[in-house]
């Protein structure tokens, strides 16, 4: 079974702040990489599809990269609204999370 | 413009089993382009996928979870639904439905993912 490891845990950031996520799987994955936001009391919503691909309505400033096992999701420039938990996803073989990494506000 | 929404009981006795549905309304279980998952998050944890089905009735299960999940899917009512046996206070948890969108890339590779969510449903597990 494919696992997903997110780095890091947790992150302080202040708004404006370029921001670097990263998510590695147990083993090659090709582009098969969904990325999520989750604010509290919400469903998550789809970002990034397919590792790269930005999702209809998403704002530019988030992107994804990578390909295999290691992939990273950026944010250029924080804006409040982007205080929030984000999971990657793997939808290679079944369909693991990884454990989230919560955005606070430095 | 697809919406899911999930109902079932937010109270269920330890070993017992959990029952959730989830119904679809402005699209159909029977899309070709779609498979249907049930997704929750424990308190203070991340998501963990539990497993989704294929309106052909074809599954795939979170190994973790294989013994003790069913998820089926009712055509005629347009829903998909959730049994999780012997449950525990570790499955008490916020349930999400979602559709697991296909789609084929300008690559050729075909690939899944979340893209609609119900707003979730609290399940406690407590005598």
């Amino acid at each position: 079974d494919i696992q997903m490891t997110q780095s890091p845990s947790s992150l302080s950031a202040s708004i404006g702040d370029r921001v670097t996520i990263t998510c590695r799987a147990s083993q090659t994955i090709s582009s098969y990489l969904n990325w999520y936001q989750q604010k509290p009391g919400k469903a998550p919503k789809l970002l990034i599809y397919a590792a790269s691909s930005l999702q209809s309505g998403v704002p530019s400033r988030f992107s994804g990269s990578g390909s295999g096992t290691d992939f990273t999701l950026t944010i250029s420039s924080l804006q409040p609204e982007d205080f929030a938990t984000y999971y990657c996803q793997q939808s290679y073989i079944t369909a693991h999370f990884g454990q989230g990494t919560r955005l606070e506000i430095k | 413009q697809v919406q899911l929404q999930e109902s079932g009981p937010g109270l269920v006795k330890p070993s017992e089993t959990l029952s959730l549905t989830c119904t679809v309304s402005g699209g159909s279980v029977n899309s070709d382009s779609s498979y249907w998952s049930w997704i929750r998050r424990p308190p203070g944890k991340g998501l963990e996928w539990i497993g989704y089905i294929y309106y052909s009735g074809s599954t795939n299960y979170n190994p973790s979870l294989q013994s003790r999940v069913t998820i089926s899917v009712d055509t005629s009512n347009n829903q998909f639904s959730l049994n999780l046996t012997s449950v525990t206070a570790a499955d008490t948890a916020v349930y999400y439905c979602a559709r697991d969108e296909v789609v084929t890339m300008v690559r050729g590779i075909v690939i899944k993912y979340m893209d609609v969510w119900g707003e979730g449903t609290t399940v406690t597990v407590s005598s």
